[in-house]
């Protein structure tokens, strides 16, 4: 069926880059997000990726998909601690187009 | 403004006290989904709505009922609450198509605690 990994914890510095990892296991999928979640609020997406793509770029967001691998990366430069919160990405597939959320990454970033 | 919204935001019950959490939204979104967010286990869908009196199963749905007489509302139901449906509930919705753009906008949450 379907699945999608997450690490649990990442703990960078702040003005380091960050990378946040992913693996998904449906080779169908054809859009992966990335969804923020910032405490005690609900998810927003905070961008997303074709799967007939290798990397997007969006400001300080960059994100890598290898298909061979189903491994999904986010990297975030220059990481902030407005950053800290909990990234979960996701995979669009199964009944419905629902989304399929992998266990989210609390990233924390310190002073 | 366009968007999700959940009541009760916090809500804490006792064992087999019936509940109705309501979620609406004000985009005319087709489609509509519960989730719950547990620590280590992401989001799980519960259940979720195409469209007007079209509801289905998500991946953990016993325990749980919805209806949807409306577009604009989708209602969780827990007729007889127990201690394991402690968790972070999810409202959201989104158009009905299955391009990109289509992505699911959240409520805020609704944190419930069953004694």
């Amino acid at each position: 069926g379907e699945d999608v990994e997450q690490s649990l914890f990442l703990s960078v510095r702040e003005g380091d880059s960050s990378v946040i990892n992913c693996t998904y296991t449906d080779s169908s999928s054809t859009y992966l997000y990335w969804y923020k979640q910032e405490p005690g609020a609900g998810l927003q997406l905070l961008t997303y990726i074709f799967s007939n793509m290798d990397m997007k770029q969006d400001q300080r967001l960059t994100v890598l998909l290898n298909k061979k691998d189903k491994h999904l990366s986010l990297r975030i430069a220059d990481t902030q601690t407005g950053d800290s919160a909990i990234y979960f990405c996701a995979e669009k597939g199964g009944q419905g187009g629902k989304l399929i959320f992998g266990q989210g990454t609390e990233l924390s970033v310190k002073p | 403004e366009a968007q999700v919204t959940q009541n009760p935001r916090y809500l804490i019950t006792v064992t087999g006290k019936k509940l109705t959490v309501t979620c609406s939204q004000n985009m005319n979104h087709e489609y509509m989904s519960w989730y719950r967010q547990d620590p280590g286990l992401g989001l799980r869908q519960i259940y979720y709505s195409m469209n007007v009196e079209v509801t289905d199963k998500g991946d953990v749905p016993e325990g749980y009922k919805v209806s949807r007489k409306e577009k604009r509302n989708f209602p969780l139901i827990l007729e007889s609450p127990s201690p394991n449906q402690t968790s972070l509930y999810f409202c959201a919705s989104r158009p009905s198509g299955m391009g990109i753009l289509e992505t699911q906008y959240f409520g805020p949450g609704t944190r419930l605690l069953v004694l």
